[in-house]
């Protein structure tokens, strides 16, 4: 069955570095979404993509913050100086149209120090 | 605006007893509901959802859900628990209006739900 897959699955940066959090979304799917769950807290939104461009983001996905798809395959989001609050569960979500499941990947738990 | 409530942290059940996970919400424009399942270290895993149509919805591992439009619920049960159903469990509604969907899901906060022996 396929399935999201993210890249990589822990990742520990120092304050003020860039990450990139890597995701393959589930090869027909259109539609691209990355979350984020704060240990303890509910999972929220952050963007969404398609159609190259972002649809949707919440006031979480401030300037700090990008999406690209590179490819045709992989999805990233971007966190261009990390701060403490950043600490957090990232998961990526694909679906294949506006009304359907949005099925999602196993996260990377990004660690801030 | 759109929101989603899980009244319950914890869900304690016995195993071969009933179980319900309460769920409920408020959006503007009607209700695309779903149920999604996080076992430790994993990511959310897909149980059912709530589009249109019959107010029960079944899903994986024996689960269904019953939509209540006067209620704003969409409660999670299954008839019997099994231990391995302990996990938790996150309820999410997305907003239909206006001919499109906004594609975001709002989540609860999550129910943790044991099922002992």
């Amino acid at each position: 069955e396929p399935e999201v897959t993210q890249t990589p699955s822990h990742q520990v940066t120092q304050m003020g570095q860039e990450v990139i959090l890597r995701c393959v979304p589930i090869s027909n799917h259109l539609y691209f979404y990355w979350y984020r769950q704060i240990l303890g807290q509910k999972v929220e939104f952050l963007v969404s993509f398609y159609n190259n461009e972002i649809s949707e983001k919440s006031e979480i996905f401030d300037d700090q913050f990008s999406v690209e798809r590179p490819d045709g395959s992989n999805f990233t989001l971007k966190i261009r100086s990390t701060k403490l609050e950043d600490s957090a569960m990232y998961f990526c979500a694909s679906t294949g149209g506006g009304f359907e499941t949005q099925y999602f990947g196993p996260g990377t738990r990004l660690l801030v120090l | 605006a759109q929101s989603v409530a899980q009244p319950e942290d914890q869900v304690n059940v016995a195993e071969g007893n009933p179980l319900t996970v309460k769920c409920t919400y408020s959006v503007s424009g009607n209700p695309y509901l779903f149920w999604y399942v996080q076992y430790p270290n994993r990511g959310l895993q897909f149980l059912l959802k709530y589009i249109t149509g019959d107010n029960l919805v079944k899903g994986s591992y024996g689960f269904e859900a019953e939509f209540n439009k006067s209620q704003t619920s969409f409660h999670l049960k299954k008839p019997s628990a099994l231990v391995s159903d302990s996990a938790l469990y996150f309820c999410a509604v997305r907003a239909f209006r206006g001919g499109s969907t906004l594609g975001r899901l709002y989540f609860g906060r999550g129910t943790q739900l044991t099922v002992w022996p």
